[in-house]
């Protein structure tokens, strides 16, 4: 069975404050695929980024940045110098390499960003 | 807007009415899922289809929810005999996935959401 999950419930920093966002997953699966995805009040999730197993090079998006490790099974989520609009609520989230696109979120991580 | 669109947003009902939410997907996408939110709770899978065709259903989908995708543009989600247990947020995604693995990003597009709340 594929398990995700974010220990943090609640984070809540001042702006321009580094912020890192906890993942840990579990999987059979021997390939697979990570994502994070962005839930502002609005409601609709928005897409962030996707990570394939075989791919443990960490990636940086602007202010965010992304650290893949799979000895520890983690998949963390940076963001430098936070905004006020950063302010969400952010899941992590699993897939199967060859299967359905359904993917197992963890509960999310609802951030706070202060000015 | 080229969005994906659910409809109606909001829908208050009483135990045991049925009700039907309708999500418009991107038009060129050929997969389409349903999620289910509750408070405090990540998404959870529900079922998906490609083009018309309803390839998986969760064991969450019970026999009162049914969900459709004619012809395989939109979907409908029913969900007959409402329980109060089934008030949540329900989630529209759509994805474009082609035969060359290599080319599918694995991105779903969300919709807004469906909020269902059973009195």
């Amino acid at each position: 069975a594929q398990k995700v999950t974010q220990a943090q419930t609640e984070i809540s920093v001042v702006e321009k404050e580094d912020v890192t966002l906890d993942c840990v997953y579990e999987t059979r699966d021997t390939t697979y695929y990570l994502f994070w995805y962005k839930q502002p009040p609005s409601g609709e999730l928005v897409f962030l980024i996707r990570r394939n197993s075989f791919d443990e090079q960490n990636e940086i998006s602007g202010r965010y940045s992304w650290n893949f490790q799979k000895s520890t099974s983690s998949f963390n989520f940076t963001i430098t110098a936070s905004q006020v609009v950063d302010s969400a609520v952010y899941f992590c989230a699993l897939t199967r390499f060859r299967g359905s696109e359904k993917l197992v979120f963890g509960k999310g991580t609802k951030l706070t960003v202060n000015p | 807007d080229t969005g994906v669109s659910q409809n109606p947003r909001h829908k208050i009902t009483k135990r045991g009415q049925n009700v039907t939410f309708r999500c418009d997907p991107i038009s060129e996408h050929n997969r389409l899922y349903w999620y289910r939110q509750t408070l405090g709770q990540g998404p959870e899978f529900l079922t998906y289809f490609q083009n018309e065709a309803q390839l998986e259903k969760s064991r969450l989908l019970s026999d009162r929810f049914s969900a459709e995708r004619p012809k395989g543009s939109f979907s409908t989600l029913e969900i007959q005999r409402t329980e109060q247990g089934d008030s949540a947020m329900y989630l529209c995604a759509s994805s474009l996935v082609v035969w060359d693995r290599s080319s599918n990003t694995g991105e779903l597009f969300f919709g807004e959401g469906s909020r269902l709340t059973v009195l």
